[in-house]
């Protein structure tokens, strides 16, 4: 089946600094992909829509400045946490839409710690 | 705006048995889709079920079925014959009809963790 990939699985880094999260569609190409934040024991809250060749519609209260969105081709979407603080830290997950049947397959995700 | 409510933070099932799991959402929409979602351990999503909104029979797989009430808002999720890999988080979701880019965007509930006692 259809496969959507994360990378880094984890990352740990200082505050202050950047991190940039990939999300890749392996099997087809995703014109949307969607962001989302999962905090410990709750659900999926969407952060953003990311379009192939246009800017992301981010969600109510989502900092379009701290959480940067590129989909510059349409099989990667990357998530950027720019100056990272330990309230960043959380669990992102992604989904890319198929284009034929609109099911969203979702990445593996990826947990990020900030100290 | 949508909403999706899963009554039950957790939930238990003995090995082999049937465990059924709630689900409630509230729209305006008469036209709409409806998501289970598994989340084991690992932390990848995967969709276990799905069901239209406009179709009457509720939808099945294996040992998955779900019972779609559109007029109570209602969509739980029957596992029969429980294994100890069902152990997972499991996320009812809504979704709306495509009306354009950005429209492919999820409403879960909170979820209902299940765990399957051997």
């Amino acid at each position: 089946g259809a496969v959507v990939s994360q990378h880094p699985s984890r990352v740990i880094c200082k505050s202050g600094t950047s991190v940039k999260i990939e999300c890749r569609s392996l099997d087809f190409q995703a014109t949307t992909m969607f962001w989302y934040r999962q905090f410990p024991k709750q659900s999926l809250m969407l952060m953003a829509t990311s379009n192939e060749g246009s800017k992301a519609t981010y969600e109510q209260g989502v900092e379009k400045d701290k959480f940067l969105i590129n989909h510059a081709s349409l099989t990667l979407s990357t998530l950027t946490v720019t100056s990272a603080h330990p309230e960043d830290s959380s669990f992102y997950i992604c989904s890319a839409r198929a284009p034929t049947t609109g099911e969203l397959f979702f990445g593996e995700g990826s947990r990020l710690t900030v100290l | 705006a949508q909403t999706v409510t899963q009554s039950q933070p957790e939930m238990s099932v003995q090995e082999a048995e049937t465990v059924t799991l709630s689900c409630t959402y509230d729209t305006s929409e008469s036209d709409y889709y409806l998501f289970w979602y598994k989340q084991p351990p690992s932390r990848q999503m995967i969709l276990v079920i799905r069901q239209e909104a406009y179709k009457q029979q509720n939808a099945t797989e294996n040992r998955f079925s779900v019972n779609f009430q559109k007029a109570a808002k209602s969509f739980s999720l029957k596992i029969s014959d429980s294994q100890l890999g069902d152990a997972a988080m499991y996320f009812c979701a809504y979704r709306s009809p495509y009306s354009g880019a950005g429209s492919y965007q999820l409403t879960f509930g909170k979820g209902t963790k299940l765990s399957v006692i051997p």
